[in-house]
C-alpha cells in the first residue's frame, strides 16, 4: 500500500519565478491538504481540496493556487516566488475529516 | 490566543527518564487529537491519536482535559530514539489541522 508520495523532493527556485509540487494521496484517500512548515515552526494550513474543489483555505496569498485532479493527487502552484516562500511543504491526506492525516515526505523548497 | 500552543523546549533528559509535554488547545468543539513525531527535515509522523480521556501505548500515554481545553503526552523509560520534535495536533471548525509549534526532544546517553 503505497502512502503519500510528494515530487520534487528539492527544489531551487529564483525569486519571481513559479513552483509546481505534486502529491499523491495514500490509497482509499480523497481529500488532499497543503501545508507549509517554516524552519523551527508547526506546519500551517494553506489549503484542502476534495472532489476537485478547494474546500478551505488557510491565510495564504493568492500567489498560493492548487489543483486537484480526478485520480485524487493534487499540484500545489507558487507564483512569483519571495524568500520568505522558503520551506518544508507538506502534503497529507484523509480517509475522514477529523481523522489522522498521512503525510508525505514533503518538498524542500529554497528561493534565492 | 494562539489555536495550539505548547512548550517550545528544548528537553534534554538522560535515558530512562520519563518526561512529560504539555498543549493547550483553543477550539473547545474539538473532539479529536492527535500527538505527532517529527524526526529532523522529514515529515510529521502519527504518533498517538486521542478521541476520549486519554490513549497509552506501552512507554507512552496522553491524556485529555477537556474542562481545561489541555493535552499531554507523557513518555516513560526515554530511549535515544525517542529523540525527536513532538507535534500537538487540533482539529480546526473546518478542516484543517492546527499545529502547535512543536517540543523538541533530546535524549541522552
Amino acid at each position: 500500500d503505497a502512502g503519500v508520495t510528494q515530487s520534487p523532493t528539492h527544489l531551487i527556485k529564483t525569486r519571481g519565478q513559479q513552483v509546481t509540487l505534486r502529491c499523491s494521496p495514500k490509497s482509499g484517500h480523497d481529500t488532499v491538504s497543503w501545508y507549509q512548515q517554516a524552519l523551527g515552526q508547526g506546519p500551517q494550513f494553506i489549503f484542502q481540496y476534495y472532489e476537485e474543489e478547494e474546500r478551505q483555505r488557510g491565510n495564504f496569498p493568492d500567489r498560493f493556487s492548487g489543483h486537484q485532479f480526478p485520480n485524487y493527487s493534487s499540484e500545489l502552484n507558487v507564483n512569483a516566488l519571495l524568500l520568505g516562500d522558503s520551506a518544508l511543504y507538506l502534503c497529507a491526506s484523509i480517509r475522514d475529516r477529523n481523522t489522522e492525516a498521512f503525510f508525505g515526505q514533503g518538498t524542500r523548497l529554497t528561493v534565492v | 490566543r494562539k489555536e495550539v500552543e505548547q512548550d517550545p523546549g528544548p528537553f534534554n533528559v538522560p535515558e530512562g527518564a520519563t518526561v512529560a509535554f504539555n498543549c493547550t488547545y483553543s477550539n473547545s468543539a474539538s473532539q479529536s487529537f492527535f500527538w505527532y513525531r517529527q524526526d529532523c527535515r522529514k515529515e510529521p509522523k502519527l504518533l498517538m491519536s486521542v478521541y476520549s480521556s486519554g490513549n497509552e501505548d506501552g512507554r507512552f500515554t496522553a491524556q485529555l482535559n477537556r474542562a481545561s481545553q489541555y493535552i499531554s503526552l507523557l513518555i516513560r523509560d526515554s530511549k535515544l530514539s525517542d529523540s525527536a520534535t513532538y507535534l500537538c495536533v487540533v482539529p480546526s471548525r473546518g478542516y484543517a489541522l492546527n499545529f502547535g509549534k512543536g517540543t523538541s526532544l533530546l535524549v541522552t546517553p
